[in-house]
């Protein structure tokens, strides 16, 4: 495996189930994000995890909760999900460079939630 | 407020048609902008870096340039394989921060 990957690529959820969308990055990054994105909206920030430790949590409901146990894996943990969260949710890694200059993220295929 | 707005939000050309898509922007302190591909279905693909103004950057049929207010993409003689949604993103702040997107540009190419 190369790059970044999630699983699985689809899914489809009751509003009562619990699930959990998985990444794994293969690149030897120290930064992982999960992004939301929905129709004709930008992509959207949910998490981030520097050094496996959260960084950023941009004011996202209780019902999704992440886990970085390492590096190389992050997890949202889905539960009690509305219709509107249905969406595309991409998993990025980067290498966080302190001082100057942006890190470039690379981003997962995504998994496509429908919330029924 | 941090924001980007990228013009237009849709656009159609001939094969062989050149064009340039805008990403303006307004941050504290750029860290860098970045340009992705997205194809329907799929993850952003990585394109270009820029960091500073001035900076250009060329990979095939593609060019990004960089200004203090805003960047363009460059499509020279596009193919129909080039059709996809052109995402545009700024980044501030600390290391290892979120990425803020416009909406994107969405191109199609026909031959």
């Amino acid at each position: 495996e190369t790059g970044v990957t999630q699983t699985p690529r689809h899914l489809v959820m009751g509003m009562t189930n619990k699930k959990s969308l998985k990444c794994e990055q293969h690149l030897g990054h120290n930064a992982m994000y999960w992004y939301k994105q929905s129709a004709k909206k930008p992509l959207e920030l949910m998490f981030v995890y520097s050094l496996e430790e959260r960084v950023e949590n941009n004011s996202v409901p209780s019902r999704f909760s992440p886990e970085c146990p390492n590096s190389s894996h992050l997890f949202l943990h889905l539960h009690t999900l509305q219709p509107e969260d249905s969406a595309l949710y991409l998993c990025a890694s980067s290498q966080a460079v302190t001082g100057g200059g942006g890190d470039t993220q690379y981003f997962g295929p995504g998994t496509r939630l429908t919330v029924l | 407020e941090d924001q980007v707005t990228q013009s237009p939000e849709a656009l159609r050309l001939q094969e062989g048609e050149s064009s340039s898509l805008n990403c303006s922007y307004t941050v504290s302190g750029l860290r860098g902008l970045f340009w992705y591909r997205q194809d329907p279905g799929k993850g952003p693909e990585f394109l270009f870096t820029l960091y500073s103004a001035g900076e250009e950057k060329e990979k095939e049929r593609l060019k990004a340039t960089l200004t203090k207010k805003e960047s363009f993409l460059h499509i020279t003689a596009p193919k129909p394989e080039d059709s996809a949604t052109y995402l545009c993103a700024v980044q501030a702040g600390q290391a290892g921060t979120a990425l803020i997107f416009g909406k994107g540009t969405t191109l199609s190419v026909s031959s």
